[in-house]
């Protein structure tokens, strides 16, 4: 079965500084991978996705995911935060088998000025 | 701008009443799923249709129930409401079933239902 783990559920950096939001992963398929951003009051909307080609993914506002099949991580980065940052990250994997999005807990993310 | 549209917005009912969300996919996906999101339990899956068909099925209630229709929008029949269904429905939708490789999911902003 699929799963994933998203490391920390409440993440605090400083304006400017870099953001790591971890995400592992398990899958018996090769996997596709997913970061969502939700600000307050909603919806969910793509950063990125990994689906088999580069291992490093670009996505919109400056964020990236590199994809590591050895540590079975999808871990989503900036170099450097902004305050519009400031919100709920969700790591996905789909599950090829059962037709099922497989959602993290969630990254709340906090950019201090 | 997603594409995906839902309706209502925000809906405040009594317990014990029924209430119909709906929701219209992005234009060519087929696919539509259903997620509850709420304070206490995070964002779950509830269920998923494709081209009308009941795809997938996740934590939803017996007094929840939905359906797809021939023009592809869905709906999302919720009855003998508790306060404890308080949350905000997601629906999102893709192009095909979920799950494949790649198959993007699309939210559309959720409609907030207060139980009172």
């Amino acid at each position: 079965a699929q799963s994933v783990t998203q490391l920390d559920s409440h993440v605090s950096v400083s304006e400017g500084t870099p953001v790591l939001l971890r995400c592992n992963y398990s899958s018996s398929y090769s996997p596709s991978l997913f970061w969502y951003v939700q600000h307050p009051n909603k919806g969910l909307q793509l950063l990125l996705k990994y689906t088999s080609a580069a291992t490093l993914v670009k996505g919109i506002n400056g964020f990236e995911a590199e994809f590591k099949k050895s540590e079975t991580s999808f871990h989503l980065t900036k170099p450097s935060a902004h305050m519009s940052d400031a919100a709920e990250y969700f790591c996905v994997v789909s599950d090829q088998g059962t037709y099922k999005y497989i959602f993290g807990t969630g990254t709340r993310l906090k950019v201090l000025a | 701008d997603s594409g995906v549209t839902q309706t209502p917005k925000h809906l405040i009912t009594a317990t014990g009443q029924r209430v119909t969300l709906r929701c219209s996919p992005r234009s060519g996906d087929l696919s539509v799923y259903w997620y509850q999101q709420s304070l206490d339990q995070g964002l779950q899956f509830l269920i998923q249709y494709y081209n009308g068909e009941e795809r997938a099925k996740g934590n939803i209630l017996e007094r929840f129930s939905a359906q797809q229709f021939p023009d592809l929008h869905s709906e999302l029949n919720l009855s003998s409401l508790e306060l404890g269904d308080s949350a905000l429905y997601f629906c999102a939708s893709s192009v095909i079933s979920g799950g494949l490789a790649g198959n993007t999911i699309y939210f559309g902003e959720g409609s907030w239902l207060t139980v009172v």
